[in-house]
């Protein structure tokens, strides 16, 4: 089973306007982590944040991590047409590989 | 730097056939994973490599799955026999150590439709 998913599962704003994913998963981790992943591409690695950090940000990329409610969300300001893609959260459990939820399949309209 | 490489990308077979994914991950890169990505989900991991030993294979379906990554370097991947369900994308990652805290580097995939 996965263990994280993510919320919505599709999402489509305009150009400039801000995207928000979020991700819930059940069990302790030690990081989580954002991939994106462009149709027909491999997974490209955003960003990683730890279990003891609660924001981190990144160019338009801003993350959040409630320990507490087991949740995340990526923020995605401004956002451009070339960020159309699947947006994917992975945790760490400390059994040395990454679990991924399901995906956001994200749409920026020009 | 030169990024992961797969081929074949895209691969069409009979269920019952056999067939085989090659993968060279990034120069250096001690740690290789395959992944299993179904239409729709995440990637699955199906086996961890550290060098040429196996870290994680609780994942892949032993009776038809094999995977062996001859010195530590390259790696390939095979279902003998394929069905219906093993239709996916398979995905090849590589990072430099062992700790997940690691970025994990994609490569581009294989697409396996089984007919």
């Amino acid at each position: 089973s996965q263990q994280g998913e993510e919320d919505p599962q599709a999402l489509s704003i305009q150009e400039g306007e801000n995207a928000t994913m979020n991700c819930s998963y059940k069990t302790s981790i030690n990081n989580l982590q954002w991939y994106r992943q462009n149709s027909g591409r491999g997974l490209v690695h955003l960003i990683l944040i730890r279990s003891n950090e609660r924001e981190k940000h990144s160019g338009r990329l801003r993350v959040t991590l409630d320990t507490s409610k087991k949740s995340s969300s990526l923020l995605i300001t401004a956002s451009r047409a070339a960020d159309t893609a699947s947006y994917f959260c992975a945790t760490d459990t400390g059994r040395r590989a990454l679990t991924f939820g399901s995906g956001t399949r994200l749409q920026v309209q020009p | 730097e030169a990024g992961v490489a797969q081929s074949p990308r895209y691969k069409i077979i009979e269920k019952r056939q056999s067939v085989a994914f090659w993968c060279n991950p990034i120069s250096g890169h001690a740690t290789l994973y395959w992944y299993q990505q179904i239409l729709g989900q995440g990637p699955k991991l199906l086996i961890q490599f550290q060098n040429n030993g196996v870290v994680d294979d609780s994942q892949l379906p032993k009776d038809r799955f094999s995977a062996e990554r001859l010195k530590g370097v390259d790696s390939t991947l095979k279902i003998q026999p394929a069905k219906l369900e093993d239709s996916a994308v398979y995905l090849c990652a590589s990072s430099s150590l062992l700790a997940s805290t690691d970025t994990q580097y994609f490569g581009p995939g294989t697409r396996l439709t089984v007919l």
